[in-house]
């Protein structure tokens, strides 16, 4: 079974652009989440979607958007990029099951640098 | 507010000793624990996880170690590898919520 994968995977913007990343999760897997990781801050937590609604926020600004298709496919979108913005994005995807823990599968991340 | 901590930027170990890597948590409510291994240019990978109900779970040479009251966990790795030289992560959880991240440990495992 495929991973979950990300494009692109490495990503140059100016400061005040606008990006957009995607994720497309393991075959079966409804759920997507998206973490932003920074040397020092770990993975933080930035939205969850399931069947194309946002679960879960974390707090991040408004900046920070999201979306899920109904093929589960999901995109994250930054609009007004800040130097700060620079970081990993990495998507998880998992199943998931009622009232349970669902293991979370990541991907490889994209890397985003911000000039 | 850092719900999760790892106090412990690296850590450093010879192969074949004991690797132990901490992790405290100040939201009582957290129900699940897990660790994940993260090597550089791939994603994390799930390595272990914990429910609250227990306070050790053990797969191979890795064991997780849950002390509620002190709200600490640890991962014990025995021996260590070379290969287990990656950033490790601990993440909570509470009632199937989302996954809250430490800042990670970067392991070194010489030989």
């Amino acid at each position: 079974k495929a991973g979950v994968t990300q494009t692109p995977r490495y990503l140059i913007k100016t400061r005040g652009q606008q990006v957009t990343l995607s994720c497309s999760p393991i075959s079966g897997h409804r759920s997507v989440s998206w973490y932003q990781q920074t040397p020092g801050q770990g993975l933080q937590f930035l939205f969850e979607y399931f069947s194309e609604t946002q679960r879960n926020k974390g707090n991040f600004p408004g900046r920070f958007s999201g979306r899920q298709f109904s093929n589960s496919r999901s995109e994250m979108n930054v609009s007004t990029l800040e130097l700060g913005d620079s970081a990993l994005y990495l998507c998880a995807s998992s199943l998931p099951v009622q009232n349970s823990y669902n293991e979370q599968f990541f991907g490889p991340g994209t890397r985003l640098t911000v000039l | 507010d850092q719900q999760v901590k790892q106090n412990s930027p690296s850590l450093s170990v010879q192969e074949g000793r004991i690797s132990i890597l901490n992790c405290d948590y100040t939201n009582s409510m957290f129900d699940y624990f897990l660790w994940y291994k993260k090597y550089p240019a791939e994603g994390p990978t799930f390595l272990i996880s914990i429910s609250s109900i227990k306070d050790k779970n053990e797969d191979g040479r890795f064991t997780v170690f849950l002390n509620k009251s002190a709200k600490h966990l640890s991962l014990h790795i025995v021996p260590s590898q070379p290969g287990d030289s990656a950033v490790y992560f601990c993440a909570a959880s509470r009632n199937t919520d989302k996954l809250i991240f430490g800042t990670g440990t970067r392991l070194q495992v010489f030989p």
